[in-house]
């Protein structure tokens, strides 16, 4: 059965603290791993796309790597502003999939 | 440029009574979906098309209906509400499911 599955559920961090989240998946024929964050009552913003293992991608403090059965999400030096769920979803040519994602506090 | 725009924003209805949640984007997407977010669940899509005059189920779409008359529009219908509706709503489109999605900000529903 195709399936994401993230980690930690919940994590907390203090400013500057780096870390990162994980996004394993087992989704058959996977074309895409796709990375949200999610303010509270908001809709998820769309952060990056991965698409062969190996690739990485880069937006200020985060950094999202994809190997062929997890996705991870590093956060550098993160500052609050930073706080939010984050949401990984793989995608095949006939499903998306979304993971119950990681909600991460940064502490000033 | 609007994105992706949803209403009602919140809405309470009774059990057995329909509605429909409206969802409009202005970015020439052939692809758009609805998603349903529960705690501890991820997003479950419910209904998506493909274009206009194409629509397909999704993983959990009993008791929803969709129609997409033109690209810009894809109006979700429940039809007679029931309490496990109870969500929230959103509204996602994209070039294709290969690419990330814009969501709209969400309509909260409560079927009381």
């Amino acid at each position: 059965e195709d399936q994401v599955t993230q980690s930690p559920e919940a994590l907390r961090l203090q400013e500057g603290e780096s870390s990162s989240l994980n996004c394993s998946y087992t989704v058959s024929g996977l074309r895409g791993l796709f990375w949200y964050r999610q303010d509270p009552g908001k809709g998820p913003e769309f952060l990056f796309t991965l698409y062969s293992a190996g690739e990485e991608k880069e937006k200020e403090r985060l950094k999202a790597t994809l190997t062929k059965k997890e996705s991870f999400l590093h956060i550098t030096a993160p500052k609050p502003e930073d706080s939010a769920t984050y949401l990984c979803a793989g995608t095949s040519y006939d499903k998306v999939i979304f993971g119950p994602g990681t909600s991460l506090s940064v502490i000033p | 440029n609007a994105g992706v725009t949803q209403t009602p924003k919140f809405q309470v209805l009774k059990t057995g009574q329909s509605m429909t949640l409206q969802c409009a984007q202005d970015m020439n997407h052939e692809y758009m979906s609805w998603y349903r977010q529960d705690p501890g669940m991820g997003l479950r899509l419910i209904h998506y098309s493909v274009g206009a005059g194409i629509t397909d189920q999704g993983e959990v779409p009993n008791g929803y209906n969709v129609s997409r008359s033109t690209t810009e529009d894809f109006p979700l219908r429940l039809l007679s509400a029931a309490p496990s509706q109870t969500s929230v709503y959103f509204c996602a489109s994209s070039y294709s499911r290969l690419y990330g999605y814009t969501f709209g900000s969400g309509t909260r529903l409560t079927v009381v």
